[in-house]
């Protein structure tokens, strides 16, 4: 079974800094997706960047940006330009391939409360 | 806006009672999945609909039970509530051989 563990409960950040979000990942699977949620107040999950795991190159976002190492099992994200609308819960997420072990499931993280200060 | 919706957005239940709650999943769309949510927690898999086929499930007793319409909407049932399912309810929606997930803005139960 995937595990998936973000290290930090609490993170902050002043406005227009850069801010990375940890999380490391457990799996027996050679190829999968990676994905960070945010969460704000109003509940909805909103997908912010995604990462396959076979292609080497760090996907981007406009501000956002991740640090995939795929040996040490490490997907950070690096929020850069941080704005006020930035402030949430965000969740990291795995979840496998079509024909996978549990193709289907997202497996999240326990997320990373983000405070942005003016 | 994902275009996936879940109704009701609040409920209070008592303990023992049966609920049923609803999600009508983004156009085009015909996977969706159900998580719940404890507070504070990050989201917790139940199960996932293809086609009006479970297709997978998670760590839930048979009381959580679920079912997707023709149309892909969906429902997720919960007989006997216990406090403990007190929790925020996420439904999702997806292509099935599409990567990414999109979320509802979910039905917070309260189980007293």
């Amino acid at each position: 079974a995937q595990t998936v563990t973000q290290s930090q409960p609490e993170m902050s950040v002043q406005e227009a800094e850069t801010v990375t979000l940890s999380c490391t990942y457990d799996t027996s699977e050679s190829d999968y997706y990676l994905f960070w949620y945010k969460q704000p107040p109003s509940r909805q999950m909103i997908l912010v960047i995604r990462q396959e795991a076979y292609k080497q190159q760090n996907a981007t976002e406009n501000r956002f940006s991740v640090n995939f190492q795929k040996a040490a099992k490490s997907f950070s994200l690096k929020i850069s330009d941080s704005q006020l609308g930035d402030a949430a819960m965000y969740f990291c997420a795995y979840r496998s391939l079509p024909g996978g072990t549990s193709y289907g499931k997202l497996t999240f993280g326990q997320g990373t409360i983000l405070t942005v200060h003016p | 806006e994902t275009g996936v919706t879940q109704s009701p957005t609040h409920l209070i239940k008592t303990r023992g009672q049966q609920v049923t709650l609803r999600c009508s999943s983004q156009s085009g769309h015909n996977t969706v999945s159900w998580y719940q949510q404890a507070l504070g927690q990050g989201p917790q898999f139940i199960f996932q609909y293809y086609r009006e086929e479970e297709n997978g499930r998670g760590n839930f007793p048979p009381r959580f039970s679920g079912l997707q319409f023709p149309n892909y909407s969906s429902e997720l049932n919960v007989n006997a509530l216990e406090l403990d399912d007190s929790a925020l309810y996420l439904c999702a929606s997806s292509p099935y051989l599409n990567t990414e997930a999109f979320f509802g803005q979910g039905t917070r139960l309260t189980v007293v």
